[in-house]
């Protein structure tokens, strides 16, 4: 167990709705990274955040938007959806700000998108 | 941040052998990390190795690191069924803040025969 968690594990929806996804970081760490994992595209960075603050940005589409809130849980928001988002998304996190600190993966939400 | 090259992409043993796979990168780095995926499951993080460091152990893993050929090499020894799991490098480089993202290339499926 790495101490981050994500809700829901699984979520079924259709094209064009609304979905909001939820992590919650390892107790202490400030930055929270999202990738997104796909069949096509690999594992990829989609965005960073550190204390609240975006710091980094990856992939991410437009129609995706992302937040960390005060108490350090992030939200990662799709919409609309459409078929190729179906993937699995994780979270990490770590304390924030160096090379070489680890960053230790949630289990996921696997997404599915009809 | 850079994208690590794994090789080879599938790698069969049978249980009890050891698995080497490989990694190379194109630029300078800090640090370079290990991480293994049990399918569909989350990264978990296996080894760091700085720049300055050539070689590094962790239980059953040895990596090394050739900074001149831009490449390390991740070690498995006495194989294991568990060990069955895709395998990630990911090579960070540049300043702090703003570049601890993660990029993974394709990673190599490793299977343990039993």
């Amino acid at each position: 167990d790495s101490g981050v968690t994500q809700t829901p594990k699984h979520l079924i929806t259709a094209t064009g709705q609304r979905v909001t996804l939820r992590c919650s970081p390892r107790s202490g760490d400030l930055s929270v990274y999202w990738y997104q994992q796909s069949l096509d595209q690999g594992l990829q960075f989609l965005i960073q955040y550190y204390n609240g603050e975006e710091r980094a940005k990856g992939n991410i589409l437009e129609r995706f938007s992302a937040q960390q809130f005060p108490d350090l849980h992030s939200e990662l928001n799709l919409s609309p959806l459409e078929l190729g988002d179906s993937a699995l998304y994780f979270c990490a996190s770590s304390v924030g700000g160096q090379l070489q600190e680890t960053q230790y993966f949630g289990p996921g939400t696997r997404l599915l998108v009809l | 941040s850079q994208q690590g090259e794994e090789d080879p992409q599938a790698l069969s043993i049978q249980e009890g052998e050891n698995a080497t796979m490989n990694c190379s990168y194109k630029t300078s780095i800090n640090n370079l990390q290990w991480y293994r995926q049990n399918s569909g499951r989350g990264l978990v993080h296996l080894i760091l190795i700085r720049s300055n460091e050539r070689e590094k152990h962790s239980g059953r893993l040895r990596v090394t690191l050739d900074t001149s050929k831009k490449s390390s090499s991740l070690l498995i020894t006495a194989s294991r069924a568990a060990d069955t799991a895709s395998y990630f490098c990911a090579p960070r480089g540049g300043s702090n803040f703003g570049n601890e993202k993660l990029t993974f290339g394709t990673g190599t499926r490793l299977t343990i025969i039993p």
